[in-house]
């Protein structure tokens, strides 16, 4: 069964500029969830995805959002970027159910320049 | 909102050694509790998961850890640990939000075994 699967592995962007990071879940998995990852803040919730609605939502700004197809595919957009965006960004999937486990992919690192 | 704390940031522990890494967390209702573990230049790999029954739960690589419900903890452990042990670990808690699935985690300890 082919793990979570996120592209690209590295990007560099500058200040201003917007970036869409992809992910595609474990197949059957309908729940999709986002996380940042920084050496300061250390691991914090985006925004989570189940069956293309947005069911949850962490402290972040408006510049981040995402969007999930009907294939559970997901992705997260950032506009605007800051230089405190520069992070290592994680996927997970799920079930979605009540106790199961979340799966990471491998992250897309950002670096804003 | 709840929150996550892992008491040490840093353990430096020889090869043989016995390991035990705490992890409290604050929330009163029901919920869900892992360990992570992030070798270095790798993704989150699932050490173990609490979701109800024994609180003795047994992971890979011979980690197990204990749910004390009353004084909210899910102390990971091990009795022997190997060079290869080597990596970060994260506590993380789920609670249940909309029968979501966010996790918030701790800040992570830093684990090197010196062989």
């Amino acid at each position: 069964k082919a793990g979570v699967t996120q592209t690209p592995r590295y990007l560099i962007k500058t200040r201003g500029q917007q970036v869409t990071l992809s992910c595609s879940p474990i197949s059957g998995h309908r729940s999709v969830s986002w996380y940042q990852q920084t050496p300061g803040q250390g691991l914090q919730f985006l925004f989570e995805y189940f069956s293309e609605t947005q069911r949850n939502k962490g402290n972040f700004p408006g510049r981040f959002s995402g969007r999930q197809f009907s294939n559970s595919r997901s992705e997260m957009n950032v506009s605007t970027l800051e230089l405190g965006d520069s992070a290592l960004y994680l996927c997970a999937s799920s079930p979605g159910g009540l106790n199961t486990e979340a799966f990471f992919g491998q992250g897309t690192r950002l670096t804003v320049v | 909102a709840q929150s996550v704390s892992q008491h040490n940031h840093h353990v430096i522990l020889s090869e043989a050694a016995s390991l035990e890494l705490g992890c409290n967390y604050s929330y009163g209702g029901t919920v869900n509790l892992f360990w992570y573990v992030q070798y270095p230049g790798q993704h989150l790999q699932l050490l173990l998961k609490y979701f109800s029954g024994d609180p003795l739960v047994k992971g890979i690589k011979g980690f197990e850890a204990e749910f004390i419900k009353s004084k909210f903890s899910f102390n990971l452990r091990k009795p022997s640990v190997q060079w290869s042990d080597t990596a970060e670990y994260f506590c993380a808690v789920r609670v249940f939000k909309n029968a979501g699935n966010m996790l918030t985690f701790g800040g992570g300890t830093r684990l090197m075994v010196k062989p």
